[in-house]
């Protein structure tokens, strides 16, 4: 079946530091999504990526989707406290149907 | 608008017990969700609805049983219950006709099966 991997799994560094996770999925997707996931909360939105190659960007933070549409990255800049918390991808297989990537987990050291 | 909620957010159960998750949300949205969150696996799809009296299974259905009655309700049901099936249940809902396919998730109920 579908399977959406992400790495690292775990990711510790010091504040300032630059941080990436990576999202690869088995199968073409049509479109990825990233979502936040504080420590103790739920899941939120951050962005849709569409367009092959395409890459947008949120203050500090850049996510691009790739050529084959089958891989997409996630990288802030200069990380911060408040960036601490799960990153998933997740990806749209099926008619209506999500699959979100195992998630990594950022811990940021002031 | 309250967006998502979640009905109990802590519950623990004993094994052979059943019990029922109530998901509501008033947004108006078509599609309903239900995930598990276990450490180190993400979030996996347990069944999902595509509108009101449909329900069709996800990645790990078993051991659990949904039905979507009302367009703004979804219920996740355990008939007996498992220590596998400790876990954090999240409930998600998004509409279509949008070019954001943004789901909005529920703030999760914990259970632990003894």
């Amino acid at each position: 079946g579908q399977q959406v991997m992400q790495i690292p799994q775990y990711q510790h560094v010091q504040e300032g530091e630059d941080f990436t996770t990576y999202c690869n999925s088995s199968t073409t997707l049509s479109n990825i999504q990233w979502y936040k996931q504080r420590p103790g909360g739920h899941p939120v939105f951050l962005i849709q990526l569409v367009k092959s190659g395409e890459v947008k960007k949120q203050k500090r933070l850049t996510f691009q989707f790739g050529e084959a549409k089958k891989n997409s990255s996630l990288h802030i800049t200069a990380t911060q406290t408040t960036d601490v918390g799960t990153y998933f991808c997740a990806g749209l297989t099926g008619y209506q149907k999500v699959t979100f990537g195992t998630g990594t987990k950022l811990q940021v050291i002031p | 608008n309250a967006g998502v909620t979640q009905t109990p957010k802590f519950r623990v159960l004993k094994t052979g017990q059943s019990m029922t998750l109530l998901c509501a949300q008033d947004m108006n949205h078509e599609y309903m969700y239900w995930y598990r969150q276990d450490p180190g696996m993400g979030l996996r799809l347990i069944h999902y609805s595509v509108g009101e009296g449909t329900t069709a299974k996800g990645e790990v259905p078993d051991g659990y049983n949904v039905s979507r009655l009302k367009k703004q309700n979804f219920l996740l049901g355990l008939e007996s219950a498992a220590p596998s099936q400790t876990s954090v249940y999240f409930c998600a809902s998004w509409t279509s006709g949008r070019e954001t396919y943004e789901q909005y998730f529920g703030p999760g109920t914990r259970l632990t099966v003894t």
